[in-house]
């Protein structure tokens, strides 16, 4: 299984909601990432969790809050977000620990739309 | 972070060999090149990566020349599912940050 997954595949929410976009890979990688990606623009890196822990926060806003239960699942929390968040929010991950951690295996994202 | 420098866009007609170049003149001695494209409406796909010597596997070939200010990926016979936006990266594993710049759109064309 070389697959990473991220649910839902879209989701379209107001200002005011609370969602979560999901992420999950079963390679045994311990190092998994999100990215955000604007319309015609490049993946800009958010965060990265390493076995389990936040080890890079590009310094995203509040109102993006990432969470890793274990090191399978990536989740990323959403709440009081503002229409320009709108984007495809890109999960991936890396095998971790020194080896060839520069590739990494993306999901195919979730388009976020915010009203 | 060493920065990359790609043309924006390119075409090559289907069945030839499409060269994608990149500049990377201020890449260290400790950090790799790494190629990545995304095809329209997926995620990025790792292609390749090398640190010195020449690379080949069974998407490409990736050429690094003896100074690495500067590196080629190759599609040896590119077909119209190769169209997509090529992103030639320097990774280091000190900051372990994989960082995309703007990339090269390549178009095949029948």
């Amino acid at each position: 299984d070389t697959e990473v997954t991220q649910t839902p595949k879209h989701l379209v929410m107001g200002m005011t909601n609370k969602k979560s976009l999901k992420c999950e890979q079963h390679m045994g990688h311990r190092a998994m990432y999100w990215y955000k990606q604007k319309a015609k623009k490049p993946p800009e890196l958010m965060f990265v969790y390493s076995y389990e822990k936040l080890s890079i926060n590009e310094s995203v806003p509040s109102r993006f809050s990432p969470e890793c239960p274990n090191s399978s699942l990536l989740n990323l929390h959403l709440h009081a977000l503002q229409p320009e968040d709108s984007a495809l929010y890109l999960c991936a991950s890396s095998q971790g620990s020194g080896r060839n951690t520069g590739e990494l295996f993306f999901g195919e994202g979730s388009r976020l739309t915010v009203l | 972070d060493a920065k990359t420098t790609q043309p924006p866009s390119m075409d090559c007609a289907e069945g030839r060999a499409a060269n994608l170049p990149c500049n990377h003149s201020t890449i260290s001695g400790n950090e790799y090149v790494y190629w990545y494209r995304q095809i329209h409406s997926q995620g990025p796909q790792y292609i390749i990566h090398g640190l010195k010597n020449n690379e080949t596997n069974e998407m490409a070939s990736l050429i690094i020349t003896e100074d690495r200010k500067s590196s080629t990926l190759i599609l040896p016979h590119a077909t119209l599912r190769d169209t997509a936006v090529y992103y030639c990266i320097v990774w280091s594993g000190n900051t372990g940050k994989l960082i995309f710049g703007q990339g090269t759109t390549l178009q095949v064309k029948p």
